[in-house]
């Protein structure tokens, strides 16, 4: 089955700095990545996803970059602010999603 | 905007006992999911179900565990004979079409086992 690797666990920037959370993929039919950010106590939100016909994606201050081809993706946060301070999951996706690990990112004002 | 729909809550239980959570999706959808996260875990996938049968399970889904859709609304997730390390949040989710979109996720329901 899937096996999906995330990194780092956690992440401490300063307000405004960029952030980068990477992961990978095992199975070469995963074909729809998604990423979730989740507050606590509170359930997954999707902030982002990317399908394996698209090598970037991008909304505003997040970006998700997939290559295929090494089997990993990543998530990249611009000009991060207080607010984007949460744990933040990988998934990939062949009709069973399979999470990462998770990271936790702190943003210090 | 519509949202998928979980009760209880909170689901307190003794080692032993059957509990049975419940789902509303998003009553246009067509694919049902449950996941469990451990506290401080990632969340992890049970079970798929598509067109009143499971399409996928993981291997935490064993026969400790069932899925149903009893009427056109509602998807439970019953767990038969409950277990200490099945205490953990369970999320439901559902998507509208095709396996390989958005996820719209439950609330989450709270399971302590005792």
């Amino acid at each position: 089955g899937e096996n999906v690797e995330q990194h780092p666990s956690t992440l401490s920037v300063q307000e405004g700095d960029s952030a980068v959370i990477k992961c990978t993929y095992s199975d070469s039919a995963s074909n729809y990545f998604p990423w979730y950010k989740q507050e606590l106590g509170k359930r997954p939100q999707l902030i982002i996803d990317i399908r394996s016909n698209v090598g970037e994606k991008k909304d505003q201050r997040i970006a998700v970059t997939l290559n295929k081809t090494a089997k990993h993706f990543s998530l990249h946060i611009t000009e991060t602010q207080p607010e984007d301070s949460a744990v933040y999951f990988c998934a990939a996706s062949n009709n069973d999603m399979r999470f990462g690990a998770g990271t936790r990112l702190t943003v210090k004002p | 905007e519509p949202e998928v729909t979980q009760t209880p809550s909170h689901q307190v239980t003794q080692m032993g006992q059957e509990v049975i959570l419940r789902c509303v999706p998003i009553s246009n959808h067509l694919y049902f999911y449950w996941y469990r996260q451990i506290l401080g875990q990632k969340v992890e996938f049970l079970v798929s179900f598509y067109n009143n049968e499971i399409s996928e399970k993981s291997e935490i889904f064993d026969d400790q565990f069932s899925v149903e859709r009893p009427d056109g609304s509602n998807f439970t997730l019953k767990i038969r004979s409950t277990k200490l390390e099945d205490s953990a949040m369970y999320f439901c989710a559902s998507i509208k079409e095709g396996i390989n979109n958005e996820q719209f996720f439950g609330p989450g329901t709270r399971l302590t086992v005792l």
